[in-house]
């Protein structure tokens, strides 16, 4: 089992660019969830995707957008890049079960450099 | 969402027992409670989580205040694999599943 996978795994953009992000989550596994991972900070919540469908967002402008495709992989874009989206961007996935809570794996994480 | 409280920074020796903190006092009734902590260079790994009654397993206990409004992460003899950046987080239920909400972490330095 591969686990979380990412890529790239880092990516160095100029201000005003777009980029997208790819996740392709652990085997079983049917969410996927995107944080954004500032230097020395906590991982922020961006949004969760499940059955092909944003669940749930956090506190992050319309320019971060995602999807999610049949086979659960997920991609994170960000449009008109600002040198604040400098940052880690994690991607994490678990099962969704009715009335449990299961503990989320995460991938590497993609290093984002705006310039 | 519930906000965490954690000591920036923790130190323990090599083979000794850790004792990591965290106060969530406005946690909701639902939220289970979650501890994942990140190595350098990773994304953040599980750890623990529980809702009302200690937990352990192979990696650490995981001890729940009767009143739900802190927890404390034991690692029972520290590694210095151990040393990492750890994080207490509620985990909601329902339709908030699965949004984890990290503060800053405690950095747990582990000395040979």
């Amino acid at each position: 089992d591969a686990g979380v996978t990412q890529s790239p795994t880092h990516l160095i953009k100029t201000r005003g660019q777009q980029v997208t992000l790819r996740c392709s989550p652990k085997s079983g596994h049917d969410t996927v969830s995107w944080y954004q991972q500032a230097l020395g900070q906590g991982p922020q919540f961006i949004f969760q995707y499940y059955e092909e469908e944003e669940r749930q967002r956090g506190n992050f402008p319309d320019r971060f957008s995602g999807h999610q495709f049949p086979n659960y992989s997920s991609e994170l874009n960000v449009n008109a890049l600002l040198l604040g989206d400098s940052a880690l961007y994690l991607c994490a996935s678990s099962r969704l079960g009715g009335g449990e809570t299961y503990e989320q794996y995460f991938g590497p994480g993609t290093r984002l450099t705006v310039t | 969402d519930a906000k965490t409280t954690q000591p920036n920074s923790m130190e323990s020796n090599e083979e000794e027992p850790v004792h990591l903190p965290c106060n969530h006092s406005t946690i909701s009734g639902t939220d289970y409670i979650h501890w994942y902590r990140q190595l350098p260079s990773q994304g953040p790994e599980y750890v623990i989580h529980g809702l009302t009654s200690n937990v352990n397993n192979r990696m650490a206990s995981l001890a729940i205040a009767e009143d739900r409004k802190s927890s404390t992460l034991i690692l029972h003899r520290a590694t210095l694999r151990d040393a990492a950046v750890y994080y207490c987080t509620p985990n909601a239920g329902g339709t908030s599943y699965g949004k984890l909400t990290f503060g800053q972490g405690t950095i747990l330095t582990v000395h040979p």
